[in-house]
């Protein structure tokens, strides 16, 4: 049974970089049918797809975040990670990470998540 | 990219169906066959329900079914159950290899 969990900072100030890893096991992260994403949701409103990485490192990001969004992969301790630059109250929400099967857009396992605050 | 468009709530009461829309463009749902629907309870991650506009994983009640048309993806739930109370997203591939989801829609069952 695949398993994802997040980790990182619950508390950003504005500005400053957003920085998440998401730990998976029970699955090998190299496995070539899957992309393995972020996704957000802010309080009370709906799920933002950030965008997803494969495990050779090539990357595909949502186009309004695309100017602060970089995803890297570690394929060595089973992770891969966000990081969100100049982050403002707006990026305050529940990041995600869930592994996607390539080319049929669905998304079969999810993290817990973790609320991210942006706060001074 | 934008959002695709979801009712904001719907409602129903238990044993009837209920239908939730999810339109986009023909950049997004018209283009592709690849629509997914998730179910959000509160606090939860979302779970997969309904893959490739109409095929359901293994373990999601036969009571949950998609379709298509044009622009235009539906999701049923037959037999309401109080268990359904729910958000449900709809969610689809574009063509610009990026992923979109609708806005949600919060289903009461009365």
């Amino acid at each position: 049974q695949v398993q994802l969990q997040e980790s990182g900072p619950g508390l950003v100030k504005p500005s400053q970089t957003l920085s998440l890893t998401c730990t998976v096991s029970g699955g090998s992260i190299s496995s070539g049918d899957y992309y393995w994403s972020w996704i957000r949701q802010p309080p009370g409103k709906g799920l933002e797809w950030i965008g997803y990485i494969y495990y050779s490192g090539s990357t595909y990001y949502n186009p309004s975040l695309k100017s602060r969004v970089t995803i890297s992969v570690d394929t060595s301790k089973n992770q891969f990670s966000l990081k969100l630059s100049s982050v403002t109250a707006a990026d305050t929400a529940v990041y995600y990470c869930a592994r996607a099967m390539i080319a049929i857009n669905l998304f079969d396992y999810w993290g817990q998540g973790t609320l991210v605050t942006v706060s001074s | 990219q934008s959002a695709l468009t979801q009712p904001a709530s719907v409602s129903g009461s238990p044993g009837q169906s209920i239908t939730i829309s999810c339109t986009g463009t023909s950049s997004d749902v018209g283009g592709y066959n690849y629509v997914s629907w998730y179910q959000q309870h509160p606090g939860k991650a979302p779970k997969l329900m309904i893959y490739e506009v109409s095929n359901r994983p293994s373990g999601v009640s036969n009571r949950f079914s998609g379709s298509k048309s044009g622009n235009t993806a539906s999701l049923t739930i037959s037999g309401l159950q109080a268990e359904d109370e729910a958000d449900y997203y709809c969610s689809s591939y574009t063509s610009s290899s990026a992923v979109v989801f609708g806005g949600g829609t919060k289903l009461t069952v009365l």
